[in-house]
């Protein structure tokens, strides 16, 4: 079954500084992978995406992220943060169904704290 | 992208009773999922529902417990039944869009059980 990997719940860091968020899944098929990130009381915003072709992606926010087949990999980095990146990140797999349609499967979340 | 609407976006609730929560699309969609989202812990989907037909439900989440409606391509409700303070939670409903393979999300609904 597939599952994904976030290696760390907590990431401190300060404002300007480069930062990655690691997450690896488990898969035997073709994957698609996402990351979303979670503000402060509010929805999932979906920040940026693999779905074939370059396995460097970027997304919105100057955020992106390097699909490592080998290693089974989906980083996420920035070169400099902001103090409004703050928010929970959550890297997700997408899994065929029986049914047809493509569900997600979530990592458990990494909280990013950008401090001053 | 798509955009999405919940309501109520909050609320508490003494337990035993119910709560329905509406899930609003700006477009017409195939698939509409519910996902569960309890206090600091990751997303885990309870059902994906497709017009016209019964939702499917995960693992561990029971169409008694949570029925869903689905009665056209913009619209779906998730009840959560007899609710216990364990029901706490944010409830997000989701899409899938493009070529069906990235979802985009509410903005959820916070529920508080008493």
């Amino acid at each position: 079954a597939q599952s994904v990997t976030q290696l760390d719940s907590q990431v401190p860091v300060f404002e300007e500084a480069p930062v990655e968020l690691r997450c690896n899944y488990s898969s035997s098929v073709s994957v698609y992978l996402f990351w979303y990130v979670q503000y402060p009381n509010q929805g999932l915003q979906l920040l940026l995406k693999y779905l074939s072709g370059s396995t460097l992606v970027k997304g919105i926010n100057g955020f992106e992220a390097e699909f490592n087949k080998s290693q089974t990999s989906f980083h996420l980095r920035k070169p400099s943060v902001h103090i409004s990146d703050t928010a929970e990140y959550f890297c997700a797999v997408s899994v065929r169904t029986a049914g047809g349609y493509n569900k997600l499967i979530f990592g458990a979340g990494t909280r990013l704290a950008v401090h001053p | 992208s798509a955009v999405i609407s919940q309501k109520p976006s909050r609320d508490i609730c003494q337990r035993g009773t119910s709560l329905t929560i509406q899930c609003q699309v700006d477009s017409q969609v195939t698939m509409m999922f519910w996902y569960r989202q309890q206090p600091g812990q990751s997303l885990t989907l309870i059902a994906t529902a497709n017009q016209g037909s019964e939702a499917t439900y995960e693992s561990g989440f029971v169409i008694d417990k949570f029925p869903i409606s689905r009665p056209n391509l913009t619209f779906s409700t998730l009840t959560v039944s007899n609710m216990s303070p364990e029901d706490s939670s944010i409830y997000l409903c989701s899409v899938d869009r493009q070529g069906r393979e990235t979802q985009y999300f509410g903005p959820g609904t916070r529920l508080l059980v008493l």
